[in-house]
C-alpha cells in the first residue's frame, strides 16, 4: 500500500541552527514527490516538486533532495519567519488506484529567534 | 496569474443544514481537488474532478459531493451538516496529475 510518513512531527530550532526535515515514501512506481509549506489557517504553498532520485532543488534556505526511498528538506541557517507545518505528498504511476497523491502528516517546524 | 480562489472564505452553520462551497481554479487548469483539514488530522482527501468527470474519491460518506462545471469551476456541498464537518476545506488546481496549488480555503464552523 502506498505510504508516505514524515519525521519528527515537531521540531524547535534556534535561529540559524541548520537541520532536515524526513519524508519516507512506499509506492509503486514513483510519479512526483511534492513538498509545501502552510502557515496556521491558510492553505499549503507549493515549495518543490522532485521526479527522480538524486534530483536536488533549492530556494532561499530550503533544498529539497530525493532517493529512492526518501526525501529530505534541508533548512539552512532558519529564521523565525521559516515557522510553518511542512508537507509532504507522493503522487505513483499506480494507475490502479487513478494516481492518487498520498499525503504525509507533515512537520511543525518554530524557529525561536 | 491569478491564484486559486475560494468562496466563502467563512462560514458559520448549524446541524442539519446544508453548506455549498465554490473553488475557482487558475486559468488552464483542468483538474481539480478538495481537502478537509482538520486540527491534528492533516489533508484528508474528499475527491479529485477532471474536465468535468470526478476520477478519484476519498473515504468520506455521501454526505460530501461535489461537480465541476465546464470551465473548470468546481463546488462542493455538504448536506445534513454534523459538528464534526467543522473544519479548513481547500481546493487545489493543477493542469493535470501535476503539482497542486491550493486556494486560501474555506473555514466553515458547525453549531
Amino acid at each position: 500500500e502506498d505510504q508516505v510518513t514524515q519525521s519528527p512531527e515537531a521540531l524547535r530550532l534556534q535561529e540559524g541552527e541548520s537541520s532536515s526535515l524526513n519524508c519516507s515514501y512506499t509506492v509503486s512506481g514513483l510519479r512526483g514527490l511534492f513538498w509545501y509549506r502552510q502557515d496556521p489557517g491558510k492553505g499549503p504553498e507549493f515549495l518543490f516538486t522532485l521526479y527522480s532520485a538524486g534530483e536536488e532543488k533549492e530556494k532561499e534556505r530550503l533544498k529539497a533532495t530525493l532517493t529512492k526511498k526518501e526525501s529530505f528538506l534541508h533548512i539552512t541557517a532558519p529564521k523565525p519567519e521559516d515557522s510553518a507545518t511542512y508537507l509532504c505528498a507522493v503522487r505513483s504511476n499506480n494507475a490502479g488506484n487513478n494516481r492518487k497523491l498520498i499525503w504525509g502528516l507533515g512537520t511543525s517546524l518554530a524557529v525561536n529567534p | 496569474k491569478a491564484g486559486v480562489t475560494q468562496t466563502p472564505r467563512y462560514l458559520i452553520k448549524t446541524r442539519g443544514q446544508q453548506v455549498t462551497l465554490s473553488c475557482s481554479p487558475i486559468s488552464g487548469h483542468r483538474s481539480v481537488s478538495w481537502y478537509q483539514q482538520t486540527p491534528g488530522q492533516g489533508l484528508q482527501f474528499l475527491f479529485e474532478y477532471f474536465s468535468e468527470t470526478q476520477r478519484n474519491k476519498g473515504n468520506f460518506p455521501g454526505r460530501f459531493s461535489g461537480r465541476q462545471f465546464s470551465n473548470s469551476r468546481s463546488e462542493m456541498n455538504v448536506s445534513t451538516l454534523e459538528l464534526g464537518d467543522s473544519a479548513l476545506y481547500l481546493c487545489a488546481s493543477a493542469t493535470d496529475q501535476e503539482t497542486q496549488y491550493f486556494g486560501p480555503g474555506t473555514r466553515l464552523l458547525v453549531l
